[in-house]
């Protein structure tokens, strides 16, 4: 089966740095790709959607700056959270999919915890 | 605006029952029904999903009814096990992005 690969797994840094996490489909050609949010024991909130090559959509509410996006390559994306403060400390989930027809296949989430 | 409203927020049920979860949408543009998985400290995994050309989809124990005209679908899990013991969300979709539903936490007892 398709396959999305996170990483890392779990970070934990200090309030002010910034943090990229990584998404990969590893066997397949990701056109599109997906990065939701998700606090404990709530829903999924989608941030923002990239295809290849162009710049990612952001969802009404998120911050694009703060929030950066890059989708270089059709199987590599990349979220970088600036200046990370303790609020931002949530579950990052990403998901791909090949073409429009396609489910979505998500990873195995980013906990980021910002002291 | 909430557009799909899933029940109940938690379920439990004995081992080898049948579990129920509802889901409720107001849009008709939508045109792709999945239900996800999601175990602690993982992303959701595609159980199973419908397009509002059929009525009934089964796939193992799981079984989705759609209601096209209730805009309602639900998610059956037959002869439950402790291994299901999950989060489940519906989901809805027209094209590009994916609406979750706020989830249901499972728990089946063995």
């Amino acid at each position: 089966g398709a396959v999305v690969s996170q990483h890392p797994s779990w970070v934990i840094c200090k309030s002010g740095t910034s943090v990229k996490i990584e998404c990969r489909s590893l066997d397949f050609q990701a056109t599109t790709m997906f990065w939701y949010r998700q606090f404990p024991k709530q829903s999924l909130m989608l941030m923002a959607t990239s295809n290849e090559g162009s710049k990612a959509t952001y969802e009404q509410g998120v911050e694009k700056d703060k929030f950066l996006i890059n989708h270089a390559s059709l199987t590599l994306s990349t979220l970088t959270v600036t200046s990370a403060h303790p609020e931002d400390s949530s579950f990052y989930i990403c998901s791909a999919r090949f073409d429009r027809v396609q489910p979505q296949h998500f990873g195995d989430g980013t906990r980021l915890s910002i002291l | 605006q909430q557009q799909v409203k899933q029940s109940p927020q938690s379920l439990i049920v004995q081992k080898g029952g049948i579990s129920i979860i509802n889901c409720a949408y107001e849009n008709t543009a939508f045109d792709y029904f999945p239900w996800y998985q999601q175990f602690p400290g993982k992303g959701p995994a595609l159980l199973i999903a419908i397009r509002p050309d059929v009525s009934e989809k089964k796939e193992g124990r799981f079984t989705i009814s759609f209601n096209k005209s209730a805009k309602q679908f639900s998610l059956h899990i037959m002869d439950s096990q402790p291994g299901d013991s999950a989060t489940y969300f519906c989901a809805v979709s027209s094209g590009s992005r994916l609406t979750f539903g706020e989830g249901t936490q499972l728990t089946v007892n063995p």
